[in-house]
C-alpha cells in the first residue's frame, strides 16, 4: 500500500474550513484515496473517498489533483464536534483483502 | 442495525491468562479485521478473513490467534496474555473487493494486561 505523509495536528475555530493535505507520492493506478474520522474512544469512521478531480459530500469535499500525487480534504465550517484525528488512506480496493494500512493521522482540534 | 458489535468493551487479564474477543456484524459482509490501536498511533491489522473459514496474518499477527466459523462472527484469541498486547482491539468489515474499500469499525475493546 501507498505510503502517505500528513501534518500531525492542526488547530481551527469554529465555523471556519479545515483544509488537510495528504502526500501519497508513489499512488499506483488502480490505488484509491479514502479518509477516515476518528473520535476519541470510538472506532474510525469513513468520510470519503476519490479517484481523481473533486468528490462531495454531505460531509467533506476531497480535491486530487491531475498528478494524484496528494490530496485535500476539505471539512466546510467545523463545529466543535469536527475535533477528530482524520486518517489518510491509499490502497486499490480490488487489493486481496481489502486491507488498510492507517498511519498517524491529523489531529485536529476546533476551538470556540 | 447494530452494525458491528464488539464483546466485551473493557478487560483486565493477568499476564498468562488467555482471552476470546467477539466480534458480530449484521451486514452480511464478506470480510472482517481486527486491529489494535496503540495510544497516539494509527490502527494496526493483527488479523483477517476474506470469508467463512478462512483467516490471514495482517501486520502484526504474533501471539494472537483467530477463528470465523461463521461469516458474521470474528474471533480474536490471546493464548498467553503479555503487557505488550495492552491496546485497544477493532474489528471492522467490509463487503469485500466488489466495493470501494470501505470498512466498518465496531467501537473497540480496551485491553489492559497487568
Amino acid at each position: 500500500l501507498a505510503k502517505t505523509t500528513q501534518p500531525i495536528s492542526m488547530d481551527s475555530y469554529e465555523g471556519q474550513e479545515v483544509n488537510i493535505t495528504c502526500s501519497h507520492n508513489n499512488i499506483a493506478t488502480n490505488d484509491y484515496i479514502t479518509w477516515y474520522q476518528q473520535f476519541p474512544s470510538q472506532g474510525p469512521r469513513f468520510i470519503i473517498q476519490g479517484y481523481k478531480t473533486k468528490v462531495t459530500n454531505e460531509v467533506a469535499s476531497l480535491f486530487i489533483p491531475a498528478d494524484r500525487k496528494s490530496s485535500t480534504l476539505s471539512l466546510p465550517r467545523v463545529s466543535l464536534s469536527d475535533t477528530a484525528v482524520y486518517y489518510c488512506l491509499v490502497g486499490d480496493p480490488k487489493a486481496a483483502g481489502n486491507k488498510l494500512t492507517f498511519g498517524g493521522g491529523t489531529r485536529v482540534l476546533v476551538k470556540p | 442495525n447494530a452494525g458491528v458489535t464488539q464483546t466485551p468493551k473493557f478487560r483486565v487479564l493477568k499476564t498468562g491468562q488467555s482471552m476470546t474477543l467477539l466480534c458480530a456484524q449484521d451486514m452480511n459482509h464478506e470480510y472482517m479485521y481486527w486491529y489494535r490501536q496503540d495510544p497516539g498511533m494509527g490502527l494496526r491489522l493483527i488479523h483477517y478473513s476474506v470469508g467463512e473459514g478462512t483467516t490471514a496474518k495482517g501486520e502484526v499477527p504474533d501471539g494472537y490467534n483467530v477463528s470465523r466459523l461463521k461469516k458474521q462472527n470474528f474471533l480474536l484469541g490471546l493464548e498467553s496474555a503479555a503487557p505488550s498486547q495492552t491496546s485497544v482491539y477493532f474489528c471492522a468489515s467490509s463487503y469485500g473487493n466488489l466495493a470501494k474499500n470501505i470498512q466498518y469499525f465496531g467501537a473497540g475493546t480496551r485491553l489492559s494486561v497487568l
